[in-house]
């Protein structure tokens, strides 16, 4: 079975720093995608940046990167120049095969300080 | 707005009513899910479809709820005699399933109920 777990419950950053959050996974697929996604207080899920199993190369959205470690299935979230708009919960996601259901871990809550 | 649309937003019931959320995917996304989520938690999978079928119905979806989508776009969440435990944001993704797909999921704003 795939599980996804993020270690940190909570994390704070200040405002214009650089942030990293954790998540680890495990999975016997070969052929999967791993997800970031962004839940602002009150406010829809976005998706933040994604992951392709296959790819060696590390995925990066403007400010948000990722370090996808696959043999240690690791896959962590780094933000660079921290906005406050950045205060959010974050969630890793797996989802392996052909398009099945995300595997979702508990999320970590980050606050960016001014 | 060729988002996912979700309503109501906000439902305010009292124990025992049944309630009915409606979900609208993206035109062109053939899956839709269900999520639940509580406050401080992850999103908690109910059921989805592809299509009309409903292919996977969770263990935690007792037999006071039910979901349909019977024409392959909209999709109705009902939950019968509500109780204080179903308080909750159900939410709504919908997806593109094909060889290729990613499996990202686009969410609507979310349906939150309150069970009084």
């Amino acid at each position: 079975a795939q599980t996804v777990t993020q270690s940190q419950p909570e994390m704070s950053v200040q405002e214009a720093e650089t942030v990293t959050l954790s998540c680890t996974y495990d999975t016997s697929e070969s052929n999967y995608y791993l997800f970031w996604y962004k839940q602002p207080p009150s406010r829809q899920m976005i998706l933040v940046i994604r992951q392709e199993a296959y790819k060696q190369q590390n995925a990066t959205e403007n400010r948000f990167s990722v370090n996808f470690q696959k043999a240690a299935k690791s896959f962590s979230l780094k933000i660079s120049d921290s906005q406050l708009g950045d205060t959010a919960m974050y969630f890793c996601a797996s989802n392996a095969g052909n398009n099945r259901k995300l595997i979702w871990g508990l999320g970590t809550s980050l606050a960016v300080n001014p | 707005d060729t988002g996912v649309s979700q309503n109501p937003r906000h439902k305010i019931t009292k124990r025992g009513q049944n309630v009915t959320f409606r979900c609208d995917p993206i035109s062109e996304h053939n899956r839709l899910y269900w999520y639940r989520q509580t406050l401080g938690q992850g999103p908690e999978f109910l059921t989805y479809f592809q299509n009309e079928a409903q292919l996977e119905k969770s263990r935690l979806l007792s037999d006071r709820f039910s979901a349909e989508r019977p024409k392959g776009s909209f999709s109705t969440l009902e939950i019968q005699r509500t109780e204080q435990g179903d308080s909750a944001m159900y939410l709504c993704a919908s997806s593109l399933a094909s060889g290729t797909g990613t499996g990202e999921l686009f969410f609507g704003e979310g349906s939150r109920l309150t069970v009084l």
